[in-house]
């Protein structure tokens, strides 16, 4: 089953306008975190914001936020006032325990975005 | 710049070869992790070093090995390649196991 879900291949949006990329997880661990990535078309994985799962508030970063819903296993990303520069690969990934105390990241399959002028 | 620093960025060979991928992790992150990317399995974690000491296997195949050095720099050995093996290969790093992971720039394995 898989444990990161991104329901949107792909995704067009205004420049200027906001937009909502979809994230949805399954865990039964309490702790766990969730993260986003960016990768441009030039292929590299670009952090962007991370979100714990005790943490009461949402993460914001710049233009960047995760809308958090933990009984629904949602954590979304919004991205504020699109930018030509937006366009890429976001991926959602989820910290999952890989034993002996280590963590490995589990990815969704990705959404692509696209920026129109 | 995420201060990971992967060499070499495209690497073309033959099947039957063997290569060596090389990653610096970021000043002071103890902990090197190597992930595949390929159109077909998405991205997958392969193994986890933490200075010096492997810590976690994933999807890694027996063909595949990897190091951590006490320079702290990894390097991850494909060999008898194939050609399934084809894909982008991250190093990532991070300076303690729960907190972000910052990628490398991927090393692009083509093989012919």
């Amino acid at each position: 089953a898989q444990k990161i879900t991104q329901t949107q291949p792909g995704m067009f949006v205004q420049e200027k306008e906001a937009v909502t990329l979809d994230c949805t997880y399954d865990t039964s661990d309490q702790s766990y975190g969730l993260f986003w990535y960016k990768q441009p078309s030039s292929g590299e994985m670009i952090f962007l914001i991370y979100q714990g799962s005790y943490d009461e508030q949402n993460a914001t970063e710049g233009r960047y936020s995760l809308n958090f819903q933990k009984a629904r296993k949602s954590a979304n990303l919004v991205i504020s006032a699109s930018q030509l520069g937006d366009s890429a690969m976001y991926f959602c990934a989820m910290r999952e325990p890989a034993g002996a105390g280590s963590y490995q990241l589990t990815f969704g399959k990705g959404t692509k975005l696209s920026v129109i002028p | 710049d995420s201060g990971v620093t992967q060499t070499p960025k495209h690497l073309i060979t033959a099947t039957g070869q063997r290569v060596t991928l090389r990653c610096s992790p970021r000043s002071g992150d103890l902990s090197v992790y190597w992930y595949q990317q390929s159109l077909d399995q998405g991205l997958q974690f392969l193994i986890h070093y933490y200075n010096g000491e492997e810590r976690a296997k994933g999807n890694i195949l027996e063909r595949f090995s990897a190091q951590q050095f006490p320079d702290l720099h990894s390097e991850l050995n494909l060999s008898s390649l194939e050609l399934g093996d084809s894909a982008l290969y991250f190093c990532a790093s991070s300076v303690e196991n729960r907190g972000p992971q910052h990628f490398g720039d991927g090393t692009r394995l083509s093989i012919l």
